[in-house]
């Protein structure tokens, strides 16, 4: 099976402008997840989705926001970007392994904001 | 507040030597506990995983955690170091009062092997 994958890479952005992370869940997955990793904030959760519905939120203003398609498919994206919002963003997958969730991660997408 | 703390920023390890890389943790409820790697510019790789059960864990690449409910403390070990083990580990546990997909992440450790 192919991992995860999120597009783009690498991306530059200057403040004010607006992105969208796409990412695609390893086949099969329903439950996609979306963190923000800074080395000062470590890895912070953004939000879930399942089944196109967000399940859950992390502390973070609403400038972020995502989606998720019928195909398991997700988007975030942030509006009126920040400098701080420079981050690699990860995506991960996730699947029921013997009544827990595994999250599998995707390589992630560089963010700069200048 | 759940939370997970690992307390050292760096841990180095000369090869061959066993390696520990300690975690611990904070929740009101039976904890769900996991170990992730991570190598520069990649995301991160599950290593183990911890619900119930035996409290030594196996897990990929010949790591091993122990769950330990009275320090709760879930420190991840490894016999005999690598070179190639050098990395950033990240201990997590799941928010219990989120939903499946939402761990939250200790600060990251550092390993360094060296020859």
């Amino acid at each position: 099976k192919a991992g995860v994958t999120q597009t783009p890479r690498y991306l530059i952005k200057t403040r004010g402008q607006q992105v969208t992370l796409s990412c695609s869940p390893i086949s099969g997955h329903r439950s996609v997840s979306w963190y923000q990793q800074t080395p000062g904030q470590g890895l912070q959760f953004l939000f879930e989705y399942f089944s196109e519905t967000q399940r859950n939120k992390g502390n973070f203003p609403g400038r972020f926001s995502g989606r998720q398609f019928s195909n398991s498919r997700s988007e975030m994206n942030v509006s009126t970007l920040e400098l701080g919002d420079s981050a690699l963003y990860l995506c991960a997958s996730s699947v029921q392994v013997s009544s827990s969730y595994e999250q599998y991660f995707g390589p992630g997408t560089r963010l700069t904001v200048t | 507040a759940q939370s997970v703390a690992q307390p050292e920023d760096q841990v180095n390890v000369a090869e061959g030597n066993p390696l520990t890389v300690k975690c611990t943790y904070s929740v009101s409820g039976n904890p769900y506990l996991f170990w992730y790697v991570q190598y520069p510019n990649r995301g991160l790789q599950f290593l183990l995983k911890y619900i119930t059960g035996d409290n030594l864990v196996k897990g990929s690449y010949g790591f091993e955690a122990e769950f330990n409910k009275s320090q709760t403390s879930f420190h991840l070990k490894k016999p005999s170091a690598l070179v190639s083990d050098s990395a950033l580990y990240f201990c997590a546990v799941r928010d219990l009062q989120g939903s499946q997909g939402n761990l939250i992440f200790g600060k990251g450790t550092k390993l360094s092997v060296k020859p």
